[in-house]
């Protein structure tokens, strides 16, 4: 059971230059999710996905996009990438986005670097 | 609106003595909360969590943590640290929506040998 697997782990990119993040996960959950993780700062969601076929922002959206491709699979992608994207990048799932019982299963991360 | 405060960034204690991170929320109706545990280059995975079943809350590897409601407070605790207990913590409220999750600004505990 391999649970969330994004790809890649690691990635360098130039200012300016695009990039897809892949998530997919084999748990028969409904929602996905995309954070990304700043020092001191904690968790921020980028954008979520209640359900197959629905997008919704999160909290930091901006210079970002997704497509929720279909149940298994949740993208992240960035168009033109800036230094202050340079961030760890977590998927995460969850199988109810129901208050109480909303649980995440979370990847293992990507380190993107925008130099 | 709701927020999570975790009043601790680092927190240093000895192998085998208690371990307290603490944890304050702020919510304008009744939360869940969570506590996530993240180990050194890996994803974060559930401690416990809270849904107004029982205050108390216990959850994997000995942890638990107890709801105040008048002291907005959800403290994590254990009695007696291990080494591998060494970790980043992150308390976590929901947010307005129930796919939005708040995350505090996480605590870093240290256990010396």
């Amino acid at each position: 059971n391999a649970g969330v697997t994004q790809t890649p782990k690691f990635q360098v990119l130039k200012t300016g230059q695009s990039m897809t993040l892949q998530c997919a996960q084999d748990m028969n959950h409904n929602s996905m999710y995309w954070y990304r993780q700043d020092p001191g700062m904690g968790l921020r969601l980028i954008y979520y996905s209640a359900s197959e076929g629905t997008t919704d922002k999160g909290e930091v959206p901006n210079g970002y996009n997704v497509s929720r491709l279909n149940k298994r699979e949740f993208s992240l992608r960035l168009e033109s990438a800036a230094p202050s994207q340079t961030s760890v990048y977590f998927c995460a799932s969850s199988q109810s986005g129901s208050s109480g019982a909303n649980v995440l299963t979370f990847g293992a991360g990507s380190r993107l670097t925008v130099l | 609106a709701q927020s999570v405060t975790q009043l601790d960034s680092h927190v240093s204690v000895s192998e085998g003595t208690p371990v307290l991170l603490r944890c304050n929320y702020s919510s304008s109706y009744s939360p869940s909360l969570f506590w996530y545990v993240q180990h050194p280059n890996k994803g974060l995975q559930l401690l416990l969590k809270y849904t107004s079943a029982a205050t108390l809350v216990k959850g994997i590897n000995g942890f638990e943590a107890e709801f105040k409601k008048s002291e907005t407070s959800f403290h994590l605790t254990k009695p007696s640290a291990h080494m591998s207990d060494a970790a980043e913590y992150f308390c976590v409220v929901t947010g307005d929506s129930s796919y939005k999750l708040i995350f505090g600004s996480g605590t870093r505990l240290l256990v010396r040998p």
